[in-house]
């Protein structure tokens, strides 16, 4: 089945750093790929879609200057978090749909993000 | 009105008990649903398909109803191990997103 990597799993960082998150389809290609951040006990929110070779699509509230998103590859996203405030701890989780079957849509192990 | 909604729940029963869950979504053109299940602190995972004649695999059994614009998710005989948040997911027409409903708690005791 699709698989997609994501990492790292967790990181801490100072607040005004930033930190760069991968999301890696393994074995299929994803023209697009889903950045969604869910806060405890909320649900999956949708920050972006991610297109292969094109800018990203941005949610309405979610800042552009501060969530880069790059999609340079057909296997490959990243999200980066800029100059990142404790309010952006969350649960960071990348999603992409193989398009060779009809399996909805498989999702990254999500990555922990906490600012300090 | 949210796009997909869900009861949060907790629901908590007892293990062999059968629980059922809706789902309602308020766009009439979306075309595809799922049911995703998500443990604590990890990623939703899919369960299944939802297909307008309705779909079965082993004790689950999920529902559309696009007169109504719900679906549903029912678990017989649940077990301990489905104890964790289900998620409903709603794909929208042009197959661009897909839209998370906040998901629905399910607390399975001995």
């Amino acid at each position: 089945g699709a698989v997609v990597s994501q990492h790292p799993s967790r990181v801490i960082c100072k607040s005004g750093t930033s930190v760069k998150i991968e999301c890696r389809s393994l074995d299929f290609q994803a023209t697009t790929m889903f950045w969604y951040r869910q806060f405890p006990k909320q649900s999956l929110m949708l920050m972006a879609t991610s297109n292969e070779g094109s800018k990203a699509t941005y949610e309405q509230g979610v800042e552009k200057d501060k969530f880069l998103i790059n999609h340079a590859s057909l296997t490959l996203s990243t999200l980066t978090v800029t100059s990142a405030h404790p309010e952006d701890s969350s649960f960071y989780i990348c999603s992409a749909r193989d398009n060779r079957g009809s399996w909805g849509y498989t999702f990254g192990s999500g990555t922990r993000l906490t600012v300090v | 009105r949210k796009e997909v909604e869900q009861d949060p729940g907790p629901f908590n029963v007892p293990e062999g008990a059968t629980v059922a869950f809706n789902c309602t979504y308020s766009n009439s053109a979306s075309q595809s649903f799922f049911w995703y299940r998500q443990d604590c602190r990890k990623e939703p995972k899919l369960l299944m398909s939802v297909y307008s004649s309705g779909n079965e695999d082993g004790r689950f059994t999920a529902q559309l109803n696009r007169a109504s614009q719900y679906i549903s998710l029912l678990i017989r005989d649940s077990k301990l191990s489905d104890s964790a948040t289900y998620l409903c997911v709603v794909m929208d027409s042009s197959a661009s997103k897909i839209i998370f409903g906040s998901g629905t708690r399910l607390s399975i005791r001995p």
